[in-house]
Formats: structure tokens, sequence, C-alpha cells
């Protein structure tokens, strides 16, 4: 079947520390992939996505790369800030569902 | 950008009464709208998808009689939380579609 699995949290970091959040996942054919973020008191929102093997999603200086041969859609950032302290989650996409990781905290102290 | 919210954003109730939750797209419409659950420290489950002027579907071990979705319009579907118990006590997250799936911020539901 379809599933996500992401690394346990919290993660914990300084400002301006690199970060990673791994996530894999197991899905037959080619999902899509997302990476999607969730602050304290609001709902999800999409922070990047990749369609097709090999693409790099990106946004506010967070990168994943769609990796196949690792079944892999790793989570970068090269210097997080206090206000990146949220919930992550990744999740693939099988026709219009979307299934979702269990999520990682992300605490950033200055 | 586009915009769904939820109410009310939370709600404590008696075992044995119902509870709706509301969920709205403010600037799109939707045909479509997701319906999921989230246990602490634990992923968005999808209960049902929601379509407008249809049967919603539910996915496997969600009984539709206790979890009643209504897509009556096209900016508005709503979960009922029918003779609600404190194991249904969770939080009640709603998405639409609109390209891509845009979240509500989320309802808490407690059952005493």
């Amino acid at each position: 079947g379809n599933s996500v699995t992401q690394m346990e949290g919290p993660v914990t970091l300084s400002e301006e520390a690199f970060l990673t959040i791994n996530c894999t996942y197991t899905a037959t054919g080619y999902p899509s992939l997302f990476w999607y973020v969730q602050y304290p008191g609001e709902g999800l929102q999409l922070l990047l996505k990749a369609t097709k093997a090999d693409d790099k999603g990106s946004n506010k200086g967070f990168e994943a790369t769609y990796r196949k041969e690792t079944t892999s859609f790793h989570l970068e950032k090269g210097s997080v800030q206090v206000s990146d302290s949220a919930v992550y989650f990744c999740a693939l996409k099988r026709t219009d569902k979307l299934i979702f990781g269990t999520g990682t905290r992300l605490q950033v102290f200055p | 950008g586009a915009v769904v919210s939820q109410h009310p954003s939370r709600v404590i109730c008696k075992s044995g009464t119902s509870v709706k939750i509301e969920c709205r797209s403010l600037d799109f419409q939707a045909t479509t709208m997701f319906w999921y659950r989230q246990f602490p420290k634990q992923s968005l489950m999808l209960m049902a998808t929601s379509n407008e002027g249809s049967k919603a579907t539910y996915e496997q071990g969600v009984e539709k009689d206790k979890f009643l979705i209504n897509h009556a319009s096209l900016t508005l579907s709503t979960l009922t939380v029918t003779s609600a118990h404190p194991e249904d006590s969770s939080f009640y997250i709603c998405s639409a579609l609109f390209g891509t799936q845009y979240f509500g911020p989320g309802t808490r539901l407690l059952v005493l």
C-alpha cells in the first residue's frame, strides 16, 4: 500500500543551523510528493512539492528533491529561523487523496 | 490566496450528544472537500471525501452513520459527529480542493 514515513521529532535547533527532516515513501507508480507546514494555531499550508523523479521543490529557503532510487523526499534548509518553528508533514498524493506522514515538530531557539 | 475556515475552532460536549463542524471555502468554490482526523503525535487520517450534491465517500473503517457529511453547496461542507463518545475526541481538519488542497485550521472536539 501507499505510506509515508518521516523522522520523529521534536527536532531542536539553534537559529541559523542546518535542517534536515527525513521522509521516505512507499507507493505504486510515481506519486506527487509534498511538504506541508502547520504553524501553531493554523491550518496546514503547502510548503513545496515535486511531481516527478529528480524534481526539486523549493520555497522560503526550504528544498526537497524527489529521489526515486531511494524513495525519499527529505526536507532541507540551510539556515533556520525562530519563525520556522512548526510541525512539518511529508505527504504523497494518489488521485486527489493525500497520505501524510506523522509530522515532525521543529523547534528553533535564538 | 485560497482560504478555508472551520467553525467552531473548539467544542466541548457531553457524551451522547451530536456536534456539527462546518468547513467553508471563503474565496473559491470547491466541488470536493475532504475531512481528516488527527490524533496527538500522529498523522492526519483521511476520513471521507465530500462531493457537492452527492453522497460522501468514506474511507475503510470510518462509520458513515457516526460521521455524517453534508456538502450542500460549493462553499460549505459539514461534519456531524452523532452520539459522540469520549473516543471521538480528536482534532478534525477539513480541506477544499481548488487545484490543490487548501486546509482549514481544524476543530478540536472534546467529549466528556
